[in-house]
């Protein structure tokens, strides 16, 4: 049961314009979301985070949207770089429920391509 | 700071043998998590331990594999007689907190290289 969905397996961006990575959510109990981005051989590597109290967080270049009625959530990158390819993954971390508390969930990532 | 070690890198095994996944977290983080990656998927959620304790398990496989992370050394993930099946990517991570407070809400884990398993 995939409680957090990427349905876009790869993006392909032209380098200066902007990414928009999405990912969808069907638990209710997800209060906090992360994206992580991850190149061949390595581990994920922590990009930008975002609590269900807000709608919006931003660091640098990258931004994330928390549409919480929709449970969708999207990570915007501008201007997209070539060094940006990697594939990206969207996470989530479920409210206090007891034990599962720590983990995290994750989608299927999505393989964003930046071109010259 | 090093970040969250993994060793091996990489670990060859023959169907019946056993693998050892060793992780040394960040320096002062306590929380440790082992997550397990097939081709083409996302990463799974296996186990989050505390120093001497397993907090949740509940998503490793009950038969086979352990997990410990003790008082001093690293975390250790063990696959007893392995099968083909187990063939994956397992990756660690650690964190120094976890922040429940919805105002200053955080659940940060970062992550280790992993170590690709390949069972023969």
């Amino acid at each position: 049961d995939q409680q957090v969905k990427q349905n876009s397996p790869s993006l392909s961006v032209q380098e200066g314009r902007i990414s928009i990575l999405n990912c969808d959510y069907t638990n209710s109990m997800f209060d906090y979301f992360l994206w992580y981005k991850k190149y061949p051989a390595e581990g994920p590597t922590f990009l930008i985070s975002i609590s269900s109290i807000k709608d919006k967080n931003e660091d640098g270049r990258f931004t994330v949207f928390l549409n919480k009625s929709a449970k969708h959530l999207s990570l915007h990158i501008v201007p997209s770089q070539p060094g940006d390819s990697a594939v990206y993954f969207c996470a989530a971390s479920p409210a206090d429920r007891g034990s599962t508390l720590g983990r995290l969930y994750f989608g299927r990532g999505t393989q964003l391509t930046v071109w010259p | 700071n090093a970040g969250v070690m993994q060793n091996p890198r990489h670990l060859v095994r023959r169907r019946g043998q056993e693998a050892r996944l060793r992780c040394s977290p960040m320096k002062g983080h306590s929380h440790v998590y082992w997550y397990r990656q097939l081709p083409e998927e996302g990463l799974k959620f296996m186990v989050y331990l505390q120093k001497e304790n397993i907090i949740d398990e509940s998503g490793m496989p009950k038969e086979r594999f352990s997990a410990e992370f003790p008082k001093e050394g690293p975390s250790i993930l063990r696959i007893q007689q392995v099968v083909r099946g187990d063939s994956a990517a397992y990756f660690c991570a650690s964190s120094p907190r976890l922040v429940t407070d919805r105002m200053i809400r955080e659940n940060i884990q970062y992550f280790g290289a992993g170590t690709r398993l390949s069972v023969l």
